[in-house]
């Protein structure tokens, strides 16, 4: 079975802070999404990683997919009270199948 | 350029009972997957419609079950309601089986009572 553990669950911080998501599975995944999804509303996509090793950047978000395709990190620069939400990372198989992870839910105090 | 809808937006039922959420795929989408999420944790794959057919399928019990019609647009339906089918119920659309990325609808917070 594939999984994929965020770490930290919770993160509370002031606004200005940077902050460092995680994404870890002992599995290895094609491709791996992150999403942010705040409350009573569904997943909105952020960023597509697919080439082990690779960095994308999308404004002050920085993503990374680790070299082995198992394990991803999310940082933010400078977090502002609009980064507010539940942080998801998930993979993609051969199919697109996604597997999500436990999420790590942002809070970031004015 | 419309996104995914689904319909309703909120929904109470009572247990024992059988209800159906629909959804419209993101304009030039083919492949509708259907998600449940429980409050506080990440969505859980429930299974996938492509060309009409069921092609994949998470571990959910044959009381879940959908259909997709040829304008892509689909419908989940689950069965015998029981109170912990209570939660958002999300669909997902992508182009081709194959594609990697998913948009997803605003939800169907199902309540069973």
């Amino acid at each position: 079975t594939q999984l994929l553990e965020q770490s930290p669950q919770f993160l509370s911080i002031q606004e200005g802070e940077n902050l460092t998501v995680y994404c870890n599975s002992s599995s290895v995944f094609s491709s791996l999404q992150w999403y942010r999804q705040e409350p009573g509303e569904g997943p909105v996509l952020l960023v597509t990683v697919v080439t082990g090793g690779e960095v994308k950047k999308l404004k002050r978000l920085t993503f990374q997919f680790g070299d082995a395709r198992k394990d991803s990190s999310l940082h933010i620069t400078a977090a502002q009270p609009g980064d507010t939400g539940l942080y998801l990372c998930a993979g993609g198989g051969a199919t697109n199948k996604l597997i999500f992870g436990t999420g790590t839910l942002l809070a970031v105090q004015p | 350029d419309a996104g995914v809808t689904q319909s309703p937006t909120h929904l109470i039922k009572t247990r024992g009972q059988q209800v159906t959420l629909r959804c419209s795929p993101k304009s030039g989408h083919d492949t509708v997957s259907w998600y449940q999420q429980a409050l506080g944790q990440g969505p859980q794959f429930i299974f996938q419609y492509y060309e009409e057919e069921e092609r994949q399928r998470g571990n959910f019990p044959d009381r879940f079950s959908g259909h997709q019609f040829p304008n892509y647009s689909s419908e989940l339906n689950v069965n015998a309601l029981l109170l912990g089918d209570s939660a958002l119920y999300l669909c997902a659309s992508s182009y081709g089986q194959g594609a990697y990325e998913q948009y997803f609808g605003p939800g169907t917070r199902l309540t069973v009572t």
